[in-house]
């Protein structure tokens, strides 16, 4: 089946530091990858995804993802973390269906002043 | 523009006590779907539909019923209530090249069952 496994269960960061939010996969054939946020008491929101091409993926709100294949991660990046990033971010493939995301276990990320 | 709205935001139940959460979407979205999110466990897919009287079942459907009469709304019944099934239910749409795009979700509903 198509997994993610998302390592850290909080991510803690001082605003002005780069943050990384790290996402591994597991699949069969080419992974179709995702990145979304839940801000508190909110539904998700879509970031950013990798389908084909470049490694590097640019997302909302200055979000980019790499895509490793031979370490098989998918890990979320921000050169410069602000405050208002604090949220839980959620890492997710396509099922192999094609109707289906399946979401790691999130991550809660912590940016202090 | 609305999006994806869902009722209620908060309900409490009793065990065996049945209830429909509602979804509707004003975007024209063929796929729309119901999550369910636990504490460490992310978000699961209960059931989806690709269209208009067409839904399959997604990893943990049971307890749970679907209907899709009509391409805006999708309501998700919950046939007698079990505290295993206190959670909070996300229903989320998109195009049905969502696999190249994104999903856009609601913004939950939060149920408890005593």
């Amino acid at each position: 089946a198509q997994s993610v496994a998302q390592p850290e269960d909080q991510v803690n960061v001082a605003e002005g530091n780069p943050l990384t939010v790290k996402c591994t996969y597991s699949v069969s054939g080419n992974p179709y990858l995702f990145w979304y946020v839940q801000y508190p008491n909110r539904g998700l929101q879509f970031l950013l995804k990798y389908i084909t091409g470049d490694n590097l993926v640019k997302g909302s709100y200055g979000f980019e993802a790499e895509f490793n294949k031979s370490q098989t991660s998918f890990h979320l990046k921000k050169p410069s973390a602000l405050v208002s990033d604090s949220a839980l971010y959620f890492c997710a493939v396509r099922d192999l269906s094609g109707y289906a995301l399946n979401f790691g276990k999130g991550t809660s990320l912590l940016v202090t002043p | 523009n609305a999006g994806v709205t869902q009722t209620p935001k908060f309900q409490v139940l009793k065990t065996g006590q049945s209830m429909t959460l509602q979804c509707a979407q004003d975007m024209n979205h063929e796929y729309m779907s119901w999550y369910r999110q636990d504490p460490g466990m992310g978000l699961r897919l209960i059931h989806y539909s690709v269209g208009a009287g067409i839904t399959d079942q997604g990893e943990v459907p049971n307890g749970y019923n679907v209907s899709r009469s009509t391409t805006e709304d999708f309501p998700l019944r919950l046939l007698s209530a079990a505290p295993s099934q206190t959670s909070v239910y996300f229903c989320a749409s998109s195009s049905l090249g969502f696999t190249a795009g994104e999903l856009f979700f609601g913004e939950g509903s939060r149920l408890t069952v005593l």
